[in-house]
């Protein structure tokens, strides 16, 4: 069983240029979270997604981010015109979340705009 | 406002002894309670949860104490070994709803 898959590890952007993170939730897990840590920061919760619908997106920034996880795919995190704050480390986790269980999470995308 | 502290940026122990690792929350909705580590350059892994009806949880060398009216828990690591050098993440979640990340308390284990 693999896994919570993200990707890419490594994605380097221009400012101006969009981004997308994918995550792949573990299988038979239909909630995805992402969460943003900058650097010497804690894991800050961006967004919680659930097949086709949005839970919880109160940490998302109202522009330029924003979130997908369609019936059929990864779940999909853009940042469109992205700015030099934008770099940080993007992780995603997947839980099935059938009572209260545990989150697990991906690897992470290492976002660096330049 | 952050509502899952975690008041040690960093803390150091002597290989063989015990690590406590400290983990304070202000919202009284929190039900479920969880310990992740995180090496650099990966993602956290989990470690051991607790619910809001328990007060104690054990695995291996892991421990999780819960203090509702505290609003505090804690982890023990028994004894701690060189690896255990990490960065330690206390969680939060109301059922149903997202998970709620301390800012992390860096662990070294010195040999």
């Amino acid at each position: 069983n693999a896994g919570v898959m993200q990707n890419p590890r490594h994605l380097v952007r221009r400012r101006g240029q969009e981004a997308r993170l994918r995550c792949s939730p573990m299988k038979g897990h239909s909630h995805v979270y992402w969460y943003r840590q900058l650097p010497e920061e804690g894991l800050k919760f961006m967004v919680y997604l659930q097949k086709e619908n949005i839970i919880d997106e109160s940490g998302m920034p109202k522009e330029r981010f924003s979130a997908e996880f369609p019936k059929e795919g990864p779940s999909i995190l853009r940042i469109q015109q992205v700015v030099r704050g934008d770099s940080a480390a993007y992780f995603c986790a997947s839980s099935p979340r059938e009572g209260n269980t545990e989150a697990f999470f991906g690897q992470g995308t290492r976002l660096t705009v330049v | 406002d952050q509502q899952v502290k975690q008041n040690s940026p960093s803390l150091s122990v002597q290989e063989g002894r015990i690590s406590i690792l400290n983990c304070d929350y202000t919202n009284s909705m929190f039900d479920y309670f969880l310990w992740y580590k995180k090496y650099p350059a990966e993602g956290p892994t989990f470690l051991i949860s607790i619910s809001s009806i328990k007060d104690k949880n054990e695995d291996g060398r892991f421990t999780v104490f819960l203090n509702k009216s505290a609003k505090h828990l804690s982890l023990h690591i028994v004894p701690s070994q060189p690896g255990d050098s990490a960065v330690y993440f206390c969680a939060a979640t109301p059922l149903g709803q997202n998970f709620v990340f301390g800012p992390g308390t860096r662990l070294s284990v010195l040999p």
